[in-house]
């Protein structure tokens, strides 16, 4: 079956380190996107990927870098600069930057100890 | 003022019971209205679209009302298996990239 999938499904991550969270799809999307979610508040964008070797920051970009080397793969890397880590995040893709139908990924929580 | 505003509920209703949600939105340009189920720390899944003519799948009926900017979501014969928290989604185009979500509704049906 074709989907997204993240990992992992619970991360912890100490003070001053770099945690790289997965998500790979195997839907032939070309957009790629990931928002982060917190307690009582909307999805926030913080980065998009419209197509391979191609990434725009979103909305909540500082403290997160990403990467999209490959079509079905689109990494999230929560480095020491991002102070407030902790939240819930998810990876979704569309078939492209022009399709408002999104497909998610069943989310990674993110915890600092 | 908020994009996209919900009233976070909750909402606890018995089993059996018709309930409504109501969203507004503050951009009369958007284009397109999505209701959204999410439950309890999983990702959101497409319950419906919103059209200006109003729209019905079973149970739920969605409706918009741009002249006071608002998304309503009703809920017939509820189950229990429609506890879940309800976002609003709302876009000014055609583009995922300009996706602006609502913090959500939670809906709890009682037994």
């Amino acid at each position: 079956d074709g989907g997204i999938t993240q990992s992992p499904k619970y991360l912890f991550r100490k003070e001053g380190q770099n945690v790289t969270l997965s998500c790979e799809q195997n839907l032939n999307h070309d957009a790629m996107y990931w928002y982060r979610q917190d307690p009582g508040q909307g999805l926030r964008l913080i980065y998009y990927s419209q197509i391979v070797n191609d990434f725009q920051k979103g909305d909540i970009a500082e403290g997160y870098s990403v990467s999209r080397e490959k079509k079905e793969s689109f990494p999230l890397t929560v480095t020491s600069a991002q102070k407030n880590p902790t939240a819930f995040y998810l990876c979704a893709s569309s078939i492209s930057i022009a399709n408002e139908k999104l497909f998610f990924g069943s989310g990674t929580q993110l915890s600092v100890l | 003022r908020k994009e996209v505003e919900q009233d976070p509920g909750p909402f606890n209703v018995p089993e059996g019971a018709t309930v409504a949600f109501n969203c507004t939105y503050s951009n009369s340009a958007s284009q397109s209205f999505f209701w959204y189920r999410q439950d309890c720390r999983k990702e959101p899944k497409l319950l419906m679209s919103v059209y200006s003519s109003g729209n019905e799948d079973g149970r739920f009926t969605a409706q918009l009302n741009r002249a006071s900017q608002y998304i309503s979501l009703l809920i017939r014969d509820s189950k229990l298996s429609d506890s879940a928290t309800y976002l609003c989604v709302v876009t000014l185009s055609g583009s995922a990239r300009q996706l602006t979500f609502g913090s959500g509704t939670q809906l709890t049906v009682l037994p």
